[in-house]
Formats: structure tokens, sequence, C-alpha cells
């Protein structure tokens, strides 16, 4: 079956660094995703791997094991503004998006 | 990016009532668009994908009868949830996907819908 765990919170301090971490197992893979969501809002898109590494866009960074079948997002230089919960989606080989539960991840001044 | 919106932002509604949200690609063309709901503290749950000009194909569990689907233009769908019950009270999100990237996909800021 097709599955995406990650944990379900998280506190980080205002100004540290937070990792959420995600494994993934789907039928097939074209990509992995992390998703910022605000309490009563859509997703809005942070990253997309689909080769093996680390992709870096300013505080955010992803990165990919598809061998290990895990990923982590990592925030850096935290805000109270990235007090949100954080989505980690594999794309399967029909190109559809299989949905982690997401991690709530709170900021502490 | 891309841009998708929804309509009704939110929406109020008597059960035993029809309710119908929009979902529109304002600056391209959406050959596939997807519909999820989404309940407090879950996450996102796929109801259905629609194929312009086709019939959409619904999750397990999801009733074809109840949440109506129609993709008539490669710029809007639209879902129907038919005789709601306050048990269908919940974020429905669309997203959109064009025919270029099949990587990306582009969510509406989504529909509340509360029914009494």
């Amino acid at each position: 079956g097709q599955n995406i765990d990650q944990p379900t919170e998280m506190t980080a301090t205002e100004g540290a660094i937070v990792q959420i971490n995600c494994t993934y197992q789907t039928s097939g893979f074209n990509g992995l995703f992390w998703y910022q969501q605000h309490a009563g809002e859509a997703p809005t898109f942070l990253s997309y791997n689909v080769l093996d590494g680390l992709e870096e866009k300013g505080r955010f960074s992803s990165f990919l094991s598809r061998s290990k079948g895990y990923s982590y997002l990592l925030l850096k230089e935290l805000q109270m503004k990235d007090s949100a919960s954080y989505l980690c989606a594999g794309m399967d080989s029909n190109y559809q998006l299989i949905w982690g539960a997401g991690t709530k991840l709170i900021i502490k001044p | 990016g891309a841009v998708v919106s929804q309509h009704p932002s939110w929406v109020i509604c008597k059960s035993g009532t029809s309710v119908k949200i929009e979902c529109r690609s304002l600056d391209f063309q959406a050959t596939t668009m997807f519909w999820y709901r989404q309940f407090p503290k879950q996450s996102l749950m796929l109801m259905a994908t629609s194929n312009e000009g086709s019939k959409a194909t619904y999750e397990q569990g999801v009733e074809k009868d109840k949440f109506l689907i129609n993709h008539a233009s490669l710029t809007l769908s639209t879902l129907t949830v038919t005789s709601a019950h306050p048990e269908d009270s919940s974020f429905y999100i669309c997203s959109a996907r064009g025919e270029r990237d099949y990587n990306e996909q582009f969510f509406g800021p989504g529909t509340r819908l509360t029914v009494l």
C-alpha cells in the first residue's frame, strides 16, 4: 500500500532550526513535495525533490533519499509566522499525490 | 505561479439543500482538477480527479451521486454537494494541473462549508 509518515507535532524556538522528517511508500515515484498550511487556509507549495540530495531555497531546505524512502524539511532562523502545519506528499506513478497527515509546528518565543 | 480561484470562500446552508463550489484556473488551462476535503486537524483527503470533458474518477468511499463533479471547460470545474448533511461540513479544496507539467498542482484557497 501507499503510505506517508511524519510526526504529528513539533515545537521549536524562534530563531532556531527544526527538521521535519517524512518517510514514504508509493507505487512508483514521481517526486516528493512539501507544503505549508496555515490554519483555515489552503496548502502553499514549498519544495519539490525528485533526485537525491538537498535543495535549498532561502530559509527552507528539503532533502531526499530515494533508496531510503526518506525526506526532510529543514527550516532555519525560525520566525513566529512559520507556525503552521507542514504536509509531506509523495507523487506516485499515476502523478497522484499521496498526502501525509501533516506536522503541526509550534514556534515559541 | 499559476492562480486558481474558488467560489464561494465560505457557505452556510441548511440540511437537505445542495451547494455548488466553483474552481477556476485563471491564467492556465487545467486539463486535470482535483477535489480534496479536509476535516479539522486532519490531512487532505482526495475525493475525486476530473479531466476536462470526461467523467470524474472518484476515490473509494466517496459517493459520486452525492458529490457531483463537472469539468466542462479547461478553466472551470464544479463540485456540487447534493442533499448536504451536517457531516458534510468541511473544508473543500481544489487543485489544478496543466498539460505541460504533471508534477505541479496549484491549489485554490478553499471553501469552508457549514451545514446546519
